[in-house]
């Protein structure tokens, strides 16, 4: 079975631009969260979507979004970048259907570079 | 919120030897998971143990859900075990990760 797939694995922007990230989970998971590594802050949760909705939300700025298609791949936008977004992206798929239980499997996640 | 605390945060061992890295958590919780971070920044599933004792190999792992940790040991150790290792629990209802700081392993040859 293929794992979690992200796009792009590296991404270089500068400030005031916009990226889009994308994840597409393990086959038969329904559920993606987003995660943010910095090395000031750790890992942050972002967000989780589940059938198209979001479920749970982390507490980022309203800079940070998402969706999730009807194939369960899901994408990140994060708009009017900042110096401090630069950060890994990690994106983890899991069944969806028992959140609280479900383990949860991650991509290799996408680099971004904010200049 | 609900707090994962790991301890060491940096660890180096001579290849060969054995290590035990711990993660404490404040409250109640239904997922909890050991992950190795590669140095490509990929987090590479080791273990989901939210209560029990489980072992794949040289690593095996255990949480004590009553009392709050959980443990993972690492025997005959190799370079190939170099990186940083992260626990992650899931409180009760809830479905984020929540991760501790991590612990940095080097293992020298």
């Amino acid at each position: 079975k293929a794992g979690v797939t992200q796009t792009p694995r590296y991404l270089i922007k500068t400030r005031g631009q916009q990226v889009t990230l994308s994840c597409s989970p393990i086959s038969g998971h329904r559920s993606v969260s987003w995660y943010q590594q910095t090395p000031g802050q750790g890992l942050q949760f972002l967000f989780e979507y589940f059938s198209e909705t979001q479920r749970n939300k982390g507490n980022f700025p309203g800079r940070f979004s998402g969706r999730q298609f009807s194939n369960s791949r899901s994408e990140m936008n994060v708009s009017t970048l900042e110096l401090g977004d630069s950060a890994l992206y990690l994106c983890a798929s899991s069944r969806g259907w028992t959140p609280d239980r479900d383990e949860q499997y991650f991509g290799p996640g996408t680099r971004l570079t904010v200049t | 919120g609900i707090q994962v605390e790991q301890s060491p945060p940096d660890l180096i061992l001579q290849e060969g030897a054995n290590s035990t890295l711990r993660c404490n958590f404040s409250d109640s919780v239904n997922n909890l998971q050991w992950f190795h971070q590669n140095p490509w920044g990929q987090l590479i599933n080791l273990f989901y143990i939210p209560s029990g004792t489980k072992q794949n190999g040289r690593l095996s792992a255990t949480t004590v859900a009553t009392e709050r940790y959980s443990l993972l040991y690492i025997s005959s150790s190799q370079t190939t075990d170099s990186g940083v290792y992260f626990c992650a629990v899931v409180e009760t209802s809830g479905s984020r990760l929540t991760f501790g700081e991590g612990t940095q392993l080097t293992v020298n040859p």
